[in-house]
């Protein structure tokens, strides 16, 4: 069956250093994918999404690739800040299944 | 204001009754979902509608019923709870099915005694 996984479950970044959070996926049919940022007691936030037509994108502080080639996907965040600790999931879908599939996510913590 | 609310935040009770969440967004989607969300903090669907019909129903035992009676509302109640139902449920809206960004609430937590 179709599985979104994570290379890393924690990662430890020191303030102010770039972070890469990593996930692979194994569906190839899957074209759109999303990056969620989850805080304690809080759900899930949006933070960038890509479709299968790109390799790249950026947002304030954040830049998604994908690589469909090996079916992996990264999350880089640049400069992090203590406000970037939380745990972080990608998740994929295709067209005809409509629903995200999420992957175990990946604790971030930054280091002051 | 809240773009997706879920209330109870927190919801304790013991096993075999019956209990439900209410969830509403005013973002104006079209798509609302739930989802619950174990202790290991894996996410999975549970159902999904668009325009009060239902388009996604996972593998959920039947006491769980969801329950649309608009667009801006999705309720979920559960019956006969069980000890494996404790969970943190999330709530979601979208602009409309498919492949696009998916707004969550903050949850609700569910501690079955």
């Amino acid at each position: 069956g179709e599985s979104v996984g994570l290379h890393l479950p924690t990662l430890s970044v020191q303030e102010g250093d770039n972070s890469i959070i990593n996930c692979a996926y194994s569906n190839s049919a899957s074209d759109y994918f999303i990056w969620y940022k989850q805080e304690s007691g809080k759900g899930p936030q949006f933070i960038i999404d890509i479709r299968s037509n790109m390799d790249k994108r950026q947002g304030q502080r954040v830049t998604v690739l994908l690589n469909k080639t090996v079916k992996h996907l990264s999350l880089q965040i640049a400069a992090t800040q203590p406000g970037d600790s939380a745990v972080y999931f990608c998740a994929e879908s295709n067209f005809g299944n409509e629903k995200l599939t999420f992957g175990t996510g990946t604790r971030l913590t930054i280091i002051p | 204001d809240t773009a997706v609310s879920q209330t109870p935040k927190y919801l304790v009770t013991q096993m075999g009754n019956d209990k439900s969440i209410k969830c509403e967004q005013n973002l104006g989607h079209d798509t609302m979902y739930w989802y619950k969300q174990d202790s290991k903090k894996f996410l999975k669907i549970m159902f999904s509608y668009n325009n009060k019909e239902l388009i996604i129903n996972e593998t959920v035992p039947n006491r769980f019923s969801p329950k649309s009676p608009d667009k801006a509302h999705l309720n979920l109640h559960i019956n006969s709870l069980e000890l494996g139902d404790s969970a943190v449920y999330f709530c979601a809206s979208s602009l409309d099915r498919g492949n696009q960004p998916q707004h969550f609430g903050d949850g609700t937590r569910l501690s079955i005694l």
